[in-house]
């Protein structure tokens, strides 16, 4: 079946506007995850989603960022008043379950905040 | 707090040679060990995840030990090609089911 995906691929805004970034688990797979990966830091850990609870959310940068993830499916990620510092890729990626399962990842948002 | 660190940042050999990246991490509590492959632009692709109880995995010319013990895993890549020129990504998984990720090392195999 069709591998994670993830809309948009690229996403140019400006500072202080509000984005959405959107993710389509592979079928099936109940757990979510959200990285970020910014230029010379290394990938960071967001937010994982059980089903459509998030467990943890102490990866969340700062309270501009939220997720929400509805029927057990697709995942939003919001971020509020967009600084340059937002400016990364963010990955999403899902497994059957958490815990020692094999996580798969989607290509990618690349945000870039002017 | 796990914290994971890969050496080294950057590696170029030629074709056909065998080589090894290296990675460590801090907190032995680990769940798994896993390895990804990372190609320009490109999202993250699973070479091998190798369970705590594990002392390695192999996929094809991709080796993976871990050494939970010494905080160590190593990927071994066989006989090198053009192809395996990416970055290579180590992870650990522990108790708060994140994936704790190296910051990478960036393979180049010159024809």
């Amino acid at each position: 079946g069709a591998g994670v995906s993830q809309s948009p691929s690229n996403k140019v805004t400006e500072k202080g506007k509000d984005v959405e970034l959107r993710c389509d688990p592979i079928s099936g797979h109940t757990a979510l995850y959200w990285y970020r990966q910014s230029l010379g830091q290394g990938l960071e850990f967001l937010i994982y989603f059980q089903g459509n609870s998030a467990p943890d959310k102490s990866g969340l940068p700062s309270d501009r960022f939220s997720a929400e993830r509805t029927g057990g499916s697709v995942s939003t990620l919001t971020i509020q008043r967009t600084q340059q510092e937002d400016s990364a890729v963010y990955l999403c990626a899902s497994s059957w379950d958490f815990n020692q399962e094999t996580q798969y990842f989607g290509p990618g948002t690349r945000l870039l905040v002017l | 707090k796990q914290e994971v660190t890969q050496i080294p940042a950057a590696l170029s050999v030629p074709e056909g040679e065998n080589l090894v990246l290296n990675c460590s991490f801090t907190d032995s509590a680990i769940y798994n060990l896993q390895w990804f492959r990372q190609d320009p632009g490109k999202g993250l692709t699973s070479l091998l995840l190798i369970q705590s109880s594990q002392r390695e995995q192999t996929s094809g010319r991709l080796n993976a030990s871990l050494d939970k013990s010494s905080g160590r895993s190593t990927l071994y890549i066989a006989a090198s090609q053009p192809g395996d020129s990416a970055t290579y990504l180590c992870a650990a998984q522990g108790g708060s089911e994140k994936l704790v990720f190296g910051k990478g090392t960036k393979l180049t195999v010159n024809p």
